[in-house]
């Protein structure tokens, strides 16, 4: 397997646009994760879901946040309108049951200027 | 919710030395402790965990401890090398209904030769 999957790998965009983050999680892996990770505030839960339903998204920031997941192997994560404080890097995980290891992809190192 | 604090944040040691990472965790129900190894530009990869009904995991250089009753446990790299240089993260899982890793604030330990 190739592993967590994401794309783009690295991101530039002015205040205020829409950004899209995109993620495909290990075949076979029922839950997936979406991580911020900052020098302030290090690895944070955005938001995971099961069996591509949501369960838990109290992690994410505010309403510019919205994440889906369409089918098991695909998920996006959308900031909309897009601020500076939301540079970081953004990783999606999965997991093949709840509570166990949970995978990481490469991530997204989304800046905005 | 659960809160893990993790110590030292920065650990240099010379080639060959061991190095111990030490996390504290709050919430007494959490039962899986996995520790992660994030590279320069990578994402976090699981190195070694520990169940709560395990008090300690050894696999070749990597050993982990856990103390229930004191709730903390200990990450242990004897012989180190130079690759093992990077952030370490340790990490809790909560039961119940907020099923998730809660992660330590990392740990950038140095292998010098």
């Amino acid at each position: 397997d190739a592993g967590v999957i994401q794309s783009p790998r690295h991101e530039v965009t002015e205040m205020g646009q829409e950004v899209t983050l995109r993620c495909k999680p290990i075949s076979g892996h029922d839950y997936l994760f979406w991580y911020r990770q900052t020098m302030m505030r290090g690895l944070e839960l955005l938001i995971y879901f099961n069996n591509n339903v949501p369960i838990d998204d109290s992690g994410m920031p505010e309403d510019r946040f919205s994440a889906k997941m369409p089918n098991a192997s695909f998920s996006t994560l959308k900031i909309q309108p897009s601020e500076p404080r939301d540079s970081a890097v953004y990783f999606c995980a999965s997991s093949l049951e709840r509570g166990r290891e949970q995978y990481f992809g490469p991530g997204t190192r989304l800046t905005v200027t | 919710g659960e809160n893990v604090e993790q110590h030292p944040s920065t650990l240099s040691v010379q080639e060959g030395d061991s190095a111990v990472i030490k996390c504290t965790y709050s919430d007494s129900a959490s039962n899986y402790f996995p520790w992660y190894k994030q590279e320069l530009g990578k994402g976090p990869q699981l190195i070694i965990d520990i169940r709560s009904n395990v008090g300690e995991k050894k696999d070749q250089r990597i050993a982990v401890t856990l103390n229930k009753t004191a709730k903390h446990f200990s990450l242990h790299i004897t012989e180190t090398q130079p690759e093992d240089s990077a952030v370490y993260f340790c990490a809790a899982h909560q039961t119940g209904t907020a099923s998730k890793l809660t992660f330590g604030t990392g740990t950038r330990l140095q292998v010098t030769l």
